[in-house]
C-alpha cells in the first residue's frame, strides 16, 4: 500500500457545476501526476506539477487546473462540468529519488449526471 | 505522441499457468511502467524498467529497446492474480517538460480455479 491518498473516493456532480479533487503525495515526493481513465480505457495524462508548478500538461483543456502546494499535496480543478468528464482520477507521486517510479492513489471516482 | 499497444486485450488462464502480456511502443523512451489494476480503480506500480529484466516473486519483466518492447510474465499464476495488467511508457518533451505517462488500454486477467 502506497502514502499517496485521495478525496473524496466518490463524487456525483451535475452538468455545468464545478469539482475540486484532492491529492496527498508519497513523502518525500515533490511531483505529482493527474490522470483521467475513462470506462474500458488506459489513464490519460492531464497534467504534472513539480514544486508548486505546471510541469506538463496532456490534451485537456484550460477548465482542468490544478494547484500544488508547499507540502506536495495537490488538488485538480475541473470547471463547467460536462458528462463526459465522468471518469476515474487518479494522482500519482514520483521523484528523482524514486527513479520517476509513480506511486498511485486509489482514484476518485466522478459522475457527472 | 508515442502509441502503446498491448496484447492480448483479454486472457483467461488455469491456475498455475505461465503467462505473458505484450507491450509495445512506438517511440524511444526514458522508462517503461508495468502496473495492476484491480477493480474498484487502485492501481499498483509492478515495476519500473528503462533495460534488461527485473523480478519480483512470480513476476517477471523484460523490455528489448531496439525492439521497443516489453513483457510481463507470470510464473505458476493464481486466482488472486485476476486483475488488468496496464504498461505505461515515459518520455519528455523537446522542452524538458514532463509528458507524464501514456498508457496502453490494458490487459484482463482472469485465472481460473
Amino acid at each position: 500500500e502506497t502514502g499517496v491518498t485521495q478525496s473524496p473516493t466518490h463524487l456525483i456532480k451535475t452538468r455545468g457545476q464545478q469539482v475540486t479533487l484532492r491529492c496527498s503525495s508519497q513523502s518525500g515526493h515533490n511531483t505529482v501526476s493527474w490522470y483521467q481513465q475513462a470506462l474500458g480505457q488506459g489513464p490519460q495524462f492531464i497534467f504534472q506539477y513539480y514544486r508548486e508548478e505546471e510541469n506538463g500538461r496532456g490534451n485537456f483543456p484550460p477548465r482542468f487546473s490544478g494547484l500544488q502546494f508547499p507540502n506536495y499535496s495537490s488538488e485538480l480543478n475541473v470547471n463547467a462540468l460536462e458528462l463526459d468528464d465522468s471518469a476515474l482520477y487518479l494522482c500519482a507521486s514520483s521523484s528523482k529519488s524514486s527513479g520517476g517510479l509513480g506511486y498511485f492513489g486509489p482514484g476518485t471516482r466522478l459522475t457527472v449526471l | 505522441k508515442n502509441e502503446v499497444e498491448q496484447s492480448p486485450q483479454n486472457l483467461t488462464a488455469q491456475e498455475g499457468e505461465f503467462i505473458t502480456i505484450n507491450c509495445s511502443y512506438s517511440v524511444g523512451i526514458s522508462a517503461l511502467h508495468w502496473l495492476q489494476q484491480h477493480p474498484g480503480g487502485g492501481i499498483v506500480s509492478l515495476f519500473m524498467l528503462s533495460s534488461g529484466k527485473k523480478k519480483h516473486g512470480r513476476l517477471i519483466a523484460t523490455i528489448n529497446i531496439q525492439e521497443k518492447h516489453s513483457s510481463l510474465h507470470i510464473t505458476a499464476s493464481h486466482p488472486r492474480d485476476s486483475a488488468v495488467y496496464i504498461c505505461a511508457v515515459a518520455s519528455w518533451s523537446s522542452g524538458g517538460g514532463a509528458d507524464g505517462l501514456t498508457f496502453g488500454k490494458g490487459t484482463h486477467l482472469i485465472i481460473q480455479p
